[in-house]
């Protein structure tokens, strides 16, 4: 079946630490995959945008590498501060068409 | 930036009644506007898919009968959950899709809906 997964639920980390997020997918060969930030009772922001024909993408402090072999793609937050504390999601257009499919979310703290 | 909004941020409702929701992209138009559900600890599931101008496309399980969607122009889309129940009770949020930038979506800040 077709799925996109990120790998944990919650990530909890120390202030001034980089923090990665995974997102995998299997059965999809996307054209490219998107990086969402979520607060609490909030709609998504968008972040990221990686396509196929690209290695890696930064942004601040925020970089997103994406493996089409592997099918996977990392996210980092370098030097993390507690306002990067969100839930983050990952999310692919699978069939081209304009509709993302996300993942569950990881829900990344970042402790002072 | 591409800002969307939504109204209302929150309704409670009996059951029974019927709940609009109105989805606005206040800088840019938007031929393709999204209507996702997302309960407590779940990501996003996408309900439908709405074209201006045309009939919504509804997700594999979503009753297009009880999620009424009209998309009546470029910056507009409406969500009406008819004659809700409990079960209905969810995070509503939108997404639209600029027409000079067919990749990203931005989304409205969600309408928390509660069904007595």
């Amino acid at each position: 079946s077709q799925k996109i997964e990120q790998n944990s639920e919650a990530l909890n980390i120390q202030e001034g630490k980089t923090a990665t997020l995974t997102c995998n997918y299997t059965n999809y060969s996307p054209a490219y995959l998107q990086w969402y930030r979520q607060d609490p009772g909030r709609g998504p922001v968008f972040l990221l945008l990686i396509r196929e024909n690209e290695k890696e993408k930064r942004k601040e402090r925020l970089k997103v590498t994406f493996d089409t072999t592997l099918k996977q793609s990392l996210f980092h937050i370098t030097a993390s501060q507690p306002a990067d504390s969100a839930t983050y999601l990952c999310a692919l257009d699978p069939f081209w068409g304009g509709k993302l499919i996300f993942g569950q979310g990881t829900e990344l703290s970042v402790k002072p | 930036g591409a800002v969307v909004s939504q109204h209302p941020s929150r309704v409670i409702c009996k059951s029974g009644t019927s709940v609009k929701i109105e989805c606005r992209s206040l800088d840019f138009q938007a031929t393709t506007m999204f209507w996702y559900r997302q309960f407590p600890k779940q990501s996003l599931m996408l309900m439908a898919t709405s074209n201006e101008g045309s009939k919504a496309t509804y997700e594999q399980g979503v009753e297009k009968d009880k999620f009424l969607i009209n998309h009546a122009s470029l910056t507009l889309s409406t969500l009406t959950v008819t004659s809700a129940h409990p079960e209905d009770s969810s995070f509503y949020i939108c997404s639209a899709r600029d027409r000079g930038q067919q990749e990203t979506q931005y989304f409205g800040p969600g309408t928390r809906l509660l069904v007595l």
